[in-house]
């Protein structure tokens, strides 16, 4: 099956730290990947969707400076938390997709991100 | 807009035991898309199924099995013989659109606990 490889999977650092966190797809081309967080008992929370090559698209509340996306290829998408504050930590997690018609999202293991 | 209904929101079980897990969904759309995912304790997310609008058929993959009603707008998830390792949270699912941007709305998820 679809595999997607999210990396690190925990990171502890201090406030003001910027922290990349990269997704891949190891073996199929991800046309499009999301980005979620996801608060402790609670459902997933779509930040923005990445298409390789174009802005990423946000969603409302998400600051774009502050979680910057960028999806320069077909297997590789990273998302920095900048100048990372204690209300960032949280599980951050990604999905990939290729472009066939109704293809799941395939998900990463997530990253907890826990800011001193 | 669409939404996806989990009323339950914890359920327990003994080992062996059947268990049903509900997911009600809302859309205007004709053509749309269901899943269930689920995630363990250690956080990533396993797809486990897809349906698309048009196949009603229930599925059945060994212990699992879904019944998808259109007349009711449901999508349940049962879990026959439960185990141990069934004990996650499960997250129904749905997408409306079929493009590579297409969204994936989460409900908020069921915590199912299997004792032995």
């Amino acid at each position: 099956g679809a595999v997607v490889s999210q990396h690190p999977s925990r990171v502890i650092c201090k406030s003001g730290t910027s922290v990349k966190i990269e997704c891949r797809s190891l073996d199929f081309q991800a046309t499009t990947m999301f980005w979620y967080r996801q608060f402790p008992k609670k459902s997933l929370m779509l930040m923005a969707t990445s298409n390789e090559g174009s802005k990423a698209t946000y969603e409302q509340g998400v600051e774009k400076d502050k979680f910057l996306i960028n999806h320069a290829s077909l297997t590789l998408s990273t998302l920095t938390v900048t100048s990372a504050h204690p209300e960032d930590s949280s599980f951050y997690i990604c999905s990939a997709r290729g472009p066939a018609r109704g293809e799941p999202q395939h998900f990463g293991d997530g990253t907890r991100l826990s800011i001193l | 807009a669409q939404k996806v209904t989990q009323a339950q929101t914890e359920i327990s079980v003994v080992e062996k035991e059947d268990v049903t897990l509900d997911c009600v969904y809302e859309t205007r759309d004709t053509t749309y898309y269901l899943f269930w995912y689920k995630q363990p304790p250690s956080g990533e997310l396993v797809f486990l199924i897809r349906r698309n609008s048009f196949d009603e058929q229930n599925e059945i993959s060994g212990r699992y099995s879904w019944n998808f009603q259109k007349s009711t707008s449901s999508f349940n998830f049962t879990i026959t013989a439960s185990q141990v390792v069934d004990s996650a949270v499960y997250f129904c699912a749905l997408s409306e659109k079929s493009g590579a941007n297409s969204k994936l709305t989460f409900g908020k998820g069921i915590t199912l606990s299997v004792r032995p």
